[in-house]
């Protein structure tokens, strides 16, 4: 069974950084990823999809604070200067051969 | 500018039937990938299924299989989410979104519907 794990919840400080980490399972170390943003009250929005070599590929208007990076079964994003409106849950996806799998999300505070 | 636009809110009661929609424009619609992703009250994102209009190959997350049916008619570049048998437990969020790329397996997803809200309740 594929899962993607991420923990519930996160927090950091307005103008801090953040790395919120999605694992791929046993055996998946080589698969690529997208993360999305859900804000409160909103649908989920793409940022970018991160490869297992640690390129990414951002969605239009994201801006430069948001970065991903990857080692081994590890998936980041960072998240850099936050902002309030960044507070979200924050999801990664992943897909194989005709399935997509989603995390649990975390949930960022901006405190 | 890719979008994807779905249908309004439905309120429906147990045991009805439902079709929502997902209609893509600025695109080529036929050669993408449309996924469907239900969202419960306070819960995750869950994969249901994706199709793939230009040919109508589906393929469905175990979890929705016989639960739900997908469908695209290309000529009007819209996606289809429907059930035949409505149950209180439906109630939640739909969200489509468009694949990236035009390659089969390469399903990371943007842009994303607006979400259509669906309540089941007698």
């Amino acid at each position: 069974q594929f899962v993607l794990t991420q923990s519930p919840s996160a927090s950091a400080s307005l103008g801090a950084s953040v790395k919120l980490t999605c694992t791929l399972s046993s055996g998946h170390s080589n698969y690529a990823i997208a993360w999305h943003q859900q804000q409160p009250e909103k649908g989920p929005r793409y940022l970018m999809k991160l490869n297992s070599d640690g390129s990414h590929i951002k969605g239009d208007g994201i801006p430069d604070r948001f970065s991903g990076s990857s080692s081994g079964a590890e998936r980041y994003l960072t998240i850099s200067r936050l902002q309030s409106d960044d507070e979200a849950d924050y999801y990664c996806q992943t897909w194989g051969t005709g399935y997509v799998v989603f995390g649990g999300g975390t949930k960022l505070t901006v405190l | 500018e890719v979008q994807l636009v779905q249908s309004g809110a439905e309120v429906k009661k147990p045991g009805e039937s439902l079709k929502i929609s997902c209609k893509g424009s600025g695109y080529r619609f036929p050669n993408y990938w449309i996924v469907w992703v239900r969202q419960m009250p306070g819960k995750g994102l869950e994969w249901m299924g994706i199709i793939y209009p230009g040919d109508s190959d589906t393929r469905y997350s175990p979890s929705f299989q016989g639960q739900v049916t997908i469908s695209a008619d290309k000529s009007v570049n819209t996606a289809y989410l429907q059930w035949s048998s409505l149950k209180a437990s439906d109630t939640a969020i739909y969200y489509c979104a468009r694949s990236l790329t035009i390659y089969t397996g390469d399903w990371g997803f943007d842009p994303w519907g607006q979400g259509t809200l669906v309540t089941v309740s007698s």
